[in-house]
């Protein structure tokens, strides 16, 4: 089963609008991943992180690996309609944990 | 560089029928994992690749499923006999060794009816 809980479960936005992502676990992990994915797509690498404390961005696009190494959160700023998707988190200890999805829509 | 190939994208049987996955991973990726997705949850791990050898397949169900890399490149997941709560995609992914990101293919939709 899972053990990342990732939250919200599901977003809607207007277009513009900056949006916040989180996921924690009571296990602590080495390495953060956050992925997107379209329907009908596998998941589609967004940010790797790799030390507590870590802020890297790609674009409009923010995350952090939390500083107690158990949480991570993503932030998209200035929405627009293509992010719409399901977004997971995944955490490595000994192998690739998932997170159950935010599903993020896009309001034009 | 292609990326992770996956086939076939869609497979429909009925159940008891065997049904075969298969997964060329990114050139040089060594370590590969299969991965379950079942509708509104996320991926979780069915077995992991380190070259040839399967190194965690614990949350692999063996009395059903099998999976193989014999040259360590390509593999193939198997379900036999398959049943109606197998419906999901299976996803392939692979890494530039086991601490490397992962990347995955676009799965594999199965429907068992």
């Amino acid at each position: 089963g899972q053990q990342l809980n990732q939250s919200p479960q599901s977003m809607f936005i207007q277009e513009g609008e900056d949006v916040s992502m989180n996921c924690t676990s009571s296990s602590i992990f080495n390495t953060w991943l956050w992925y997107k994915q379209d329907p009908g797509e596998g998941p589609v690498l967004l940010i790797a992180l790799y030390k507590a404390g870590e802020l890297t961005s790609n674009g409009r696009l923010t995350a952090q690996f939390g500083i107690t190494r158990k949480d991570s959160f993503l932030n998209i700023s200035a929405s627009i309609p293509s992010d719409v998707g399901i977004y997971f988190c995944a955490g490595r200890v000994n192998d690739m944990r998932f997170g159950a999805g935010t599903r993020l829509t896009v309001k034009p | 560089e292609a990326g992770v190939v996956q086939s076939p994208r869609y497979k429909i049987i009925e159940k008891k029928q065997p049904v075969a996955f298969w997964c060329n991973p990114i050139s040089g990726h060594n370590t590969l994992y299969w991965y379950l997705q079942n509708l509104g949850q996320g991926p979780e791990l069915l077995i992991r690749y380190e070259n040839e050898e399967a190194v965690d397949d614990s949350q692999l169900p063996k009395d059903r499923f099998s999976a193989e890399r014999l040259k360590g490149v390509d593999s193939t997941l198997k379900i036999q006999p398959a049943e109606l709560g197998d419906s999901a995609v299976y996803l392939c992914a692979s890494s530039l060794g086991w601490a490397g990101e992962l990347f995955f293919g676009e799965g594999s939709r199965l429907t068992v009816l």
